[in-house]
């Protein structure tokens, strides 16, 4: 989707906190906005979605920015695991529209 | 969680034959699946939705009569490549909406390598 951008890639070291960032400036008021992660070779896995609040599950945090123009992926302690691309996705109804992924590599 | 498979998970086959790659829900019933398809070090591109009892619906670009899509049953989709050309050598990729209603299910991948 042209109008969601994400970096092409980032790094972390093992154990800190990562923060993937999405920029969705043409997201509509009732699109959500998901995070799924893909292994080479694998299909899409669910990481977490949101609407407006910030989420928080056992995975990851979801942060929304107040205007949902933007949204970062919180990985708050990277595992080697956790390498993986990592795609934003505006999702309207049942129908997901994938930005261009950020592959995230973990540094041991 | 529910689970999405595919079969094959990869195929190779000769250009100008044709390929089927089977979606099922095997847990859930999806009366909607949805085909993406994957080229390298690329994004997931929507293909198709697959429509349980009545006619897929394609986006633009996707040739229809290439790519044939049967929704059989409410937990089984095909997805037929006809006269594959090398071209369509790709990762294609299928999922069925969650009982939640906002996520998807994936399922693992079919890798089409057309000779």
């Amino acid at each position: 989707d042209a109008k969601t951008t994400q970096p092409n890639s980032m790094e972390s070291n093992e154990e800190e906190p990562v923060h993937l960032p999405c920029n969705h400036s043409t997201i509509s008021g009732t699109d959500y906005i998901h995070w799924y992660r893909q292994l080479p070779s694998q299909g899409p896995e669910y990481v977490i979605h949101g609407l407006t609040s910030n989420v928080n599950n056992r995975m990851a945090s979801l942060a929304i920015a107040e205007d949902r123009k933007s949204s970062t992926l919180i990985l708050h302690r990277a595992t080697l695991r956790d390498a993986a691309v990592y795609y934003c996705i505006r999702a309207y109804g049942q129908n997901f529209v994938f930005g261009p992924g950020t592959r995230l590599s973990v540094l041991p | 969680g529910a689970v999405v498979s595919q079969h094959p998970s990869r195929v190779i086959c000769k250009s100008g034959t044709s390929v089927k790659i089977e979606c099922r829900s095997l847990d859930f019933q999806a009366t909607t699946m949805f085909w993406y398809r994957q080229f390298p070090k690329q994004s997931l591109m929507l293909m198709a939705t697959s429509n349980e009892g009545s006619k897929a619906t394609y986006e633009q670009g996707v040739e229809k009569d290439k790519f044939l899509i049967n929704h059989a049953s409410l937990t089984l989709s095909t997805l037929t490549v006809t006269s594959a050309h090398p071209e369509d050598s790709s990762f294609y990729i299928c999922s069925a909406p969650g009982g939640a209603g906002e996520t998807q299910y994936f399922g693992p991948g079919t890798r089409l390598l057309v000779l």
